[in-house]
């Protein structure tokens, strides 16, 4: 029952470093989802990927570029690190043909840029 | 500026009290949902309302979905040390359903032995 996996679980970067924040589900979900979470601000959605082929911008995009490898991955990409990048991340998806279904979250993935 | 607003932002009470959180904002929603997080863990959802004046209970919490579809809020009777946790509305803007999924900034509740 592994549902959706994010690799890595911890990361550390230099400011101006690039990493690629990885996901994977193995529920046949269509919509896939990147936020970040930093205290006191909820979840906050960076990108989303409605179905396999498309990718939206969501509420706080900068910095960051998304890709929909196949209907099982989307990865998040960081081109130049920055100090008000280091946030926990997490990774979701859901069947989001019908309203309201329920999203399931990865373990999150805690960026430290230094 | 959230499009989902959440209040109290923290909320600490005694054993067996009853509590409130809200969860509002200016816009229709398709659907509704709240989802509970635990430290070093993702957000699992506990209950979705999709209808206008709806009403769902799950044991001690009662859910309920504003007429308009603009507002929710869920309230919990006789809290106990195990409801302890961040509480997180989220929703999918509009009328339809785009895909789109968006959190409040989220309810942190501490309920005290």
């Amino acid at each position: 029952n592994a549902g959706v996996t994010q690799t890595p679980k911890f990361q550390v970067l230099k400011t101006g470093q690039s990493m690629t924040l990885q996901c994977a589900q193995d529920m046949n979900h269509n919509s896939m989802y990147w936020y970040r979470q930093d205290p006191g601000m909820g979840l906050r959605l960076i990108y989303y990927s409605a179905s396999e082929g498309t990718t939206d911008k969501g509420e706080v995009p900068n910095g960051y570029n998304v890709s929909r490898l196949n209907k099982r991955e989307f990865s998040l990409r960081l081109e130049s690190a920055a100090p008000s990048q280091t946030s926990v991340y997490f990774c979701a998806s859901r069947f989001a043909r019908e309203r309201g279904t329920e999203a399931f979250f990865g373990q999150g993935t805690r960026l430290t840029v230094v | 500026t959230q499009l989902l607003e959440q209040s109290p932002q923290f909320l600490s009470i005694q054993e067996g009290e009853n509590l409130t959180v809200y969860c509002n904002s200016s816009s229709v929603f398709s659907s509704l949902q709240w989802y509970r997080q635990e430290p070093g863990e993702g957000p699992v959802l506990l209950v979705t309302v999709v209808t206008g004046g709806e009403v769902k209970k799950l044991k001690r919490l009662t859910f309920q979905f504003g007429d308009a579809r603009k507002d929710s809020s869920l309230h919990i009777t006789a809290a106990q040390p195990g409801d302890t946790g961040l509480y997180l509305c989220a929703a999918t803007p509009g009328s339809g359903n785009t895909g789109k999924l968006i959190f409040g900034q989220g309810t942190t509740l501490q309920v005290k032995p």
